[in-house]
């Protein structure tokens, strides 16, 4: 069965400073990846997803993740964090078209002027 | 932004009263889905909807019934709320397989079991 482990629950970072957000995922088959953002009050929008082809997937906001299929990690990365960034991430895994996606728990981002 | 909306958007209840939360689509997307949101767990699915009186389980569907008769609408049940149940619920929509992943999610709904 699949599961996703959002190794950190809150990552403060000063603004302009690079930031990176740990996803590692379980499964025994091929999988789909996704990253998914929510500000506060709100839904969730797709920040990026990775369904084949390159594994390096650019995403909105300046945001990409790499998907390495040895280490079964899909982390998240930015060079230079807003104020505007701050909100909560989702890392989710599916573990085909026909399967349903499975979120880790969220990571904090917080970032501060 | 996505015709997703859901309503209410809060809603304070008993112990063993029925709940209905509605979603609304505008996009005639195929596939809706309710989600529940509760700290460290993520989003949970509940149930879906492949079309028009199709539905099928989620990971956490007991004490919840979902209906959906037109295309636009998605109705989540909870038939004898519980106080396990206050979380916030969201209801989602996609046009492609359930693998791409939710393409739009709705504002969500704040629901408190007293």
């Amino acid at each position: 069965a699949q599961s996703v482990t959002q190794l950190d629950s809150q990552v403060p970072v000063f603004e302009e400073a690079p930031v990176e957000l740990r996803c590692n995922y379980s499964s025994s088959v091929s999988v789909y990846l996704f990253w998914y953002v929510q500000y506060p009050n709100q839904g969730l929008q797709l920040l990026l997803k990775y369904l084949s082809g390159s594994t390096l997937v650019k995403g909105i906001n300046g945001f990409e993740a790499e998907f390495n299929k040895s280490q079964t990690s899909f982390h998240l990365r930015k060079p230079s964090v807003h104020i505007s960034d701050t909100a909560e991430y989702f890392c989710a895994v599916s573990e085909g078209a026909g399967n349903m996606l499975t979120f880790g728990g969220g990571t904090r981002l917080m970032v501060k002027p | 932004d996505a015709g997703i909306t859901q309503s209410p958007r809060h809603k304070v209840t008993e112990t063993g009263t029925p709940v209905t939360l509605r979603c609304h689509q505008t996009e005639n997307h195929r596939y809706m889905y309710w989600y529940r949101q509760d700290p460290g767990h993520g989003l949970r699915l509940i149930h879906y909807s492949y079309g028009v009186k199709d539905t099928d389980k989620g990971e956490v569907s007991d004490g919840y019934s979902v209906s959906r008769s037109k295309t636009e609408d998605f109705l989540l049940t909870l038939e004898s709320a519980t106080s396990s149940q206050t979380s916030v619920y969201f209801c989602a929509i996609s046009e492609s397989t359930p693998g791409a992943g939710p393409q739009h999610f709705g504002d969500g709904t704040r629901l408190s079991i007293l």
